[in-house]
């Protein structure tokens, strides 16, 4: 079964440039979230979906910051203008509450931003 | 506001050594917790859960257990290896609804030499 899928894996931008990120959730997982860590911090959380509502965004810095779950499975988080600060790793992570997996959420590989 | 802290930073032990890692919380009304490794330069990778019912969880020479009360778990490895070399995280999920907002402490880098 395959896992949480994220790409870039790896982007490089200029300050002040747009970038975006992908994320495609495991099959059935109807709970998507992105979380965001800095160099040697846990994540944290920016943006929680359930289906295609955006339950918690309260974390989400909305001036430049966005997101969206079209139909409810894949999503996309961009920044737009990016600040040397965003420079972070962007986790897109999944769950569902049906049994027997119900609560693990389970994280993808991460999209490494640097921001120059 | 949960706060999560993980003792200790960094461990160095030979091969073949039992450890346990500690995680603390400040707040004991959590939906369950969670125990993630992180490899340089990947993602997290799930290892336990445990939910705040259960007293603990296996997987292999992984052991969790869950004091509640006293807002601590740990990570019990049993007969460590090279290859469980890693960044060992503990997450709680404070459930209701803030269900999915993972606290994670800072982390245990874990260093296991032949």
């Amino acid at each position: 079964e395959a896992g949480v899928v994220q790409s870039p894996r790896y982007k490089i931008i200029e300050k002040k440039q747009p970038v975006a990120f992908w994320c495609n959730p495991i099959s059935g997982h109807n709970t998507l979230y992105w979380y965001r860590q800095n160099l040697g911090q846990g994540p944290e959380l920016l943006i929680r979906y359930e289906n295609e509502e955006a339950v918690d965004d309260s974390q989400l810095p909305k001036d430049r910051f966005s997101a969206e779950r079209l139909k409810g499975v894949d999503s996309t988080l961009k920044i737009q203008p990016a600040e040397l600060g965003d420079s972070a790793v962007y986790l897109c992570a999944s769950s569902t509450r049906d049994i027997p997996r119900g609560n693990t959420i389970y994280f993808g590989e991460g999209s490494w931003l640097t921001v120059v | 506001k949960q706060e999560v802290t993980q003792i200790p930073a960094a461990l160095s032990v030979p091969e073949g050594e039992n450890l346990v890692l500690n995680c603390s919380f400040t707040d004991s009304a959590i939906y369950n917790l969670q125990w993630f490794r992180q490899d340089p330069g990947k993602g997290l990778t799930s290892l336990l859960l445990i939910q705040s019912s259960q007293r603990e969880q296996t997987s292999g020479r992984l052991n969790a257990s869950l004091d509640k009360s006293s807002g601590r778990s740990t990570l019990y490895i049993a007969a460590s290896q090279p290859g469980d070399s890693a960044t060992y995280l503990c997450a709680v999920n404070a459930g209701g609804t803030s269900y999915g907002k993972l606290t994670f402490g800072q982390g245990t880098i874990l260093t296991v030499h032949p």
